[in-house]
């Protein structure tokens, strides 16, 4: 079974902290995504990265970084959260040799 | 961004009865994936279907592949109330373009 963890479920960070939502993958799969989920909005991609140290910008990647230094880890950046950053963040991953994706239990992030 | 058409949007029905929704898209798809989402807890895959015309079974649930590769549907059949929470479709290019549907809520009542 492909198993993707998140860091943390919930989180509390204050306007302005940066913060670190990571994200781990078992399947040795080449594709990485982050998502955000706001109610009536769906899921929007933030970025993606097919392979070690190489991402792509999603629709919505103002205010975050990424960073891939491992095939089973992938790195969301918030360098100085902001409260439009409160959301639930889910991780993904997708293999190259079929097309199917596979989310993490996603992250609530919380910005005062 | 590519857009999928998700109706309908939200669902009210008795325990029992059988639901279907279904999403369009002006574009070709190579896969489409439905993934149903607990509250509070990230989207699990039920179905893939890879091939147009294809219908596939999984449990109570069937989808199926439109034939013009623009889209999909999903039936669930004699609901229970564990079915409530939110389905998305998805349509895939390839390995790194997903889009999704905007969900649909479906709540069952006992």
């Amino acid at each position: 079974d492909v198993k993707v963890t998140q860091s943390s479920r919930y989180l509390v960070k204050r306007t302005g902290e940066k913060v670190f939502l990571e994200c781990v993958q078992d399947m040795d799969h080449e594709n990485m995504f982050w998502y955000r989920q706001d109610p009536g909005l769906g899921l929007r991609l933030i970025y993606f990265s097919y392979d070690v140290k190489m991402k792509e910008k999603g629709d919505i990647p103002e205010g975050y970084s990424v960073s891939r230094e491992k095939k089973e880890r992938f790195s969301l950046i918030l360098e100085s959260a902001s409260t439009n950053q409160t959301s639930m963040y889910l991780c993904a991953s997708s293999p190259d040799s079929y097309n199917e994706q596979f989310f993490g239990p996603g992250t609530r992030l919380t910005v005062l | 961004g590519q857009q999928l058409n998700q109706s309908p949007q939200s669902m009210f029905i008795q325990e029992g009865e059988d639901v279907s929704m279904n999403c369009t898209s002006s574009s070709i798809f190579n896969t489409w994936l439905w993934y149903k989402q607990d509250p509070g807890e990230g989207p699990v895959l039920l179905i893939a279907l890879y091939k147009a015309g294809e219908l596939t079974s999984n449990g109570r649930l069937t989808a199926q592949f439109g034939i013009t590769r623009k889209d999909s549907f999903l039936n669930i059949s004699a609901s229970i109330p564990s079915d409530v929470g939110i389905y998305f479709c998805a349509g895939v290019y390839n390995f790194n373009k997903f889009y999704f549907g905007s969900g649909t809520k479906l709540n069952v009542k006992p």
